[in-house]
């Protein structure tokens, strides 16, 4: 099974800033990587795939990057909306499809 | 517009059964691979079954192998989930996944969610 390991726990950043959200995969899953975001009561969305496209409406403040194990979501100019929890997940090696244990990002 | 209705949760005890159903309405429902990700309330994400567009790939994750069964019908646009010999750490809320290809890969789109709580 391919391990997800997302970093920080949690990040506090003034609206404005940008963030930056690592996820390390236990071995290497090519591109294969997604990135979602969630917000309280709802459903995950799916904001970034192929580790650097984004999906269809996401802005451009919204970029990903890497491959192999080494993966970032970085977040430009934060916007209120952009407050949730970011999720990676590997679908490179499966079953089982797998997540990151989540990153919030929480209001500085 | 592409929708996903889950149904079927409920509260049941451990050692019985249950049948997710979800309803997809918005797309060609036979051209793309399905699955069903949980999610324990304040929790993360776990994957818990796949099927590719032409059911020639089901796949489940170890917790759930040999209790759960998926299946599609593409006939109804509708992807089911039996749930056998329940455990209580099966409770979480179950959505409906649509995935962005033909072939197991990553989720798309997502429903709302069915909450089933496995308790006695």
């Amino acid at each position: 099974e391919t391990v997800m390991t997302q970093s920080p726990a949690t990040l506090s950043v003034s609206p404005g800033e940008t963030a930056t959200l690592s996820c390390r995969a236990s071995q290497s899953v090519g591109s294969n990587l997604a990135w979602f975001q969630q917000k309280p009561g709802q459903a995950p969305r799916l904001l970034m795939h192929a580790s650097s496209t984004r999906a269809t409406g996401v802005p451009a403040r919204f970029s990903g990057s890497g491959s192999g194990t080494e993966f970032t979501l970085t977040i430009s100019s934060l916007q209120s909306e952009d407050f949730a929890v970011y999720y990676c997940q590997q679908y490179d090696n499966w079953p089982p499809l797998t997540f990151g244990q989540g990153t919030k990002v929480e209001i500085k | 517009e592409v929708n996903l209705v889950e149904s079927g949760g409920g509260l049941v005890q451990p050692g019985r059964s249950l049948r997710l159903s979800c309803a997809a309405s918005g797309f060609t429902f036979g051209d793309y691979a399905m699955h069903w990700v949980r999610q324990v309330p304040g929790k993360g994400l776990e994957w818990v079954s796949g099927i590719s567009w032409d059911s020639g790939d089901i796949v489940y994750a170890d917790s759930v192998r040999g209790r759960f069964t998926l299946s599609a019908d593409n006939a109804r646009n509708c992807l089911y989930l039996q749930m056998d010999s329940l455990r209580p750490e099966d409770t979480a809320l179950y959505y409906c996944v649509k995935d962005k290809g033909w072939d197991i890969a990553t989720f798309d789109t997502w429903g709302q969610g069915t909450l089933v709580t496995v308790s006695s």
